[in-house]
């Protein structure tokens, strides 16, 4: 049972590269989330995915694309990274039921030059 | 709009030194407030989540507590590997049961 995983770890790319970042989940959540994690800032939501098949913005969705391609993958793509996308990407899944807890993979550090 | 808010950002213990951390929200109908622990470089670990006001609920020398407006994460007799950054986070009644975090406090703990 490896929880969430998240693939790559690390990654940089030049401005205007494209990439996507891929995240899984073996807990059988129907619930899956995409933040951001920058100094000084907290973590951010990106887009979420409720279920199968839904994905729905979050706080800072300019830049981003997703899709949830099964019950377990959840991706996220830069079409055109730009500087400003240097972050710390966690994808998360969560329990659905009176506990609701949202589990986080180990992240992938982002560097846009 | 919600709003989390952590203090203080750093905190320095000595081993055994009890202290508390605060987290005050502003939230539009609250379904939930969840604390994690987040190590350099790993992804938040998941501590407690408390849903209503007077909830209580420990874990080792954890404990987290809720009113109407804050939160607290009390340590008792805290332990160096008790050092990391604690993070709050709100999940409003609106949210599609995302999280809305504050920026944290980074806890550390010396011998």
């Amino acid at each position: 049972n490896a929880g969430v995983t998240q693939t790559p770890k690390f990654q940089v790319l030049k401005t205007g590269q494209s990439m996507t970042l891929q995240c899984a989940q073996d807990m059988n959540h129907n619930s899956m989330y995409w933040y951001r994690q920058d100094p000084g800032m907290g973590l951010r939501l990106i887009y979420y995915s409720a279920s199968e098949g839904t994905t729905d913005k979050g706080e800072v969705p300019n830049g981003y694309n997703v899709s949830r391609l099964n019950k377990r993958e959840f991706s996220l793509r830069l079409e055109s990274a730009a500087p400003s996308q240097t972050s710390v990407y966690f994808c998360a899944s969560r329990t659905s039921g009176a506990y609701n807890e949202q589990f986080f993979g180990p992240g992938t550090r982002l560097t846009v030059l | 709009e919600d709003q989390v808010t952590q203090s203080p950002e750093a905190l320095r213990l000595q081993e055994g030194e009890s202290s508390s951390l605060n987290c005050s929200y502003t939230v539009s109908g609250l379904r939930g407030l969840f604390w994690y622990r987040q190590d350099p470089g790993k992804g938040p670990e998941f501590l407690f989540t408390l849903y209503s006001a007077g909830e209580e609920k420990e874990k080792e020398r954890l404990k987290a507590t809720l009113t109407k407006k804050e939160s607290f994460l009390h340590i008792t007799a805290p332990k160096p590997e008790d050092s990391a950054t604690y993070l709050c986070a709100v999940q409003a009644q609106d949210s599609g049961y995302a999280l809305n975090f504050g920026k944290g406090t980074s806890l550390l703990v010396t011998p």
